[in-house]
């Protein structure tokens, strides 16, 4: 059965530090990846994803993602974050017109 | 473009009682997908509906919970009896049956079963 590790629980970070949120996949056919936002209180949002092309995705709000076939991996980044960017990250994949699968998530507290 | 609605937003019911849900897709959205969400994990599927059929529902708990999508637009969800282990967010997602199969979720349901 496909199955999405995250490694991360919970990080705390200061506000301007960079990020770096683990994702790795277990799908060895053709897979289609997602990492999903869920601000409190709001529902889930789509960051960024990846069917195919260059590997390094670029989503919205400043954050991206790298593709890494060899480790089976597709870590979200993002170079500075904000307070804003408190939320809980999903990562996700499914192959095609398929339901997803999601790890299991990581909780992302920034601080001032 | 109107999202993913659903309703209620929260549900608290005692356990044994029944339950059901309510998701509208985005128009033109053939795929239609509910999952469960418990606190602390990311979320499961339960069922995924093509139009008014059913895709898969291997993860359904089939003595407990039931969905149907009868006109291949809306659809709900019932839980008949409710168990404490029930409580979660109940999401909605839809995808067009072309392109790059990206899902919309809706709000979701907070069920809380006591």
């Amino acid at each position: 059965a496909q199955s999405v590790s995250q490694h991360n629980h919970h990080v705390i970070l200061s506000e301007a530090a960079s990020l770096e949120l683990g994702c790795n996949y277990s799908y060895g056919g053709t897979v289609n990846l997602f990492w999903y936002v869920q601000y409190p209180g709001q529902h889930l949002q789509l960051l960024l994803k990846y069917f195919s092309g260059d590997p390094l995705v670029k989503g919205i709000k400043g954050f991206e993602a790298e593709f890494i076939k060899s480790k089976f991996s597709f870590n979200l980044r993002k170079p500075s974050v904000q307070w804003s960017d408190t939320a809980e990250y999903f990562c996700a994949e499914n192959s095609g017109n398929t339901p997803l699968v999601f790890g299991k998530g990581t909780r992302l507290s920034v601080i001032a | 473009e109107a999202g993913v609605a659903q309703s209620p937003r929260y549900k608290i019911i005692e356990k044994r009682q029944s339950v059901a849900f309510w998701c509208n897709p985005i128009s033109g959205h053939a795929t239609l997908y509910w999952y469960q969400q418990i606190l602390g994990q990311g979320p499961k599927l339960l069922i995924q509906f093509q139009n008014n059929g059913v895709v898969d529902d291997s993860q359904l708990p089939k003595d407990r919970f039931s969905a149907e999508r009868l006109k291949g637009v809306d659809s709900t969800l019932k839980i008949q009896p409710a168990k404490l282990e029930d409580s979660a967010v109940y999401l909605c997602a839809s995808s067009h049956p072309v392109g790059d199969y990206e899902q919309y979720f809706g709000p979701g349901t907070r069920l809380t079963v006591t």
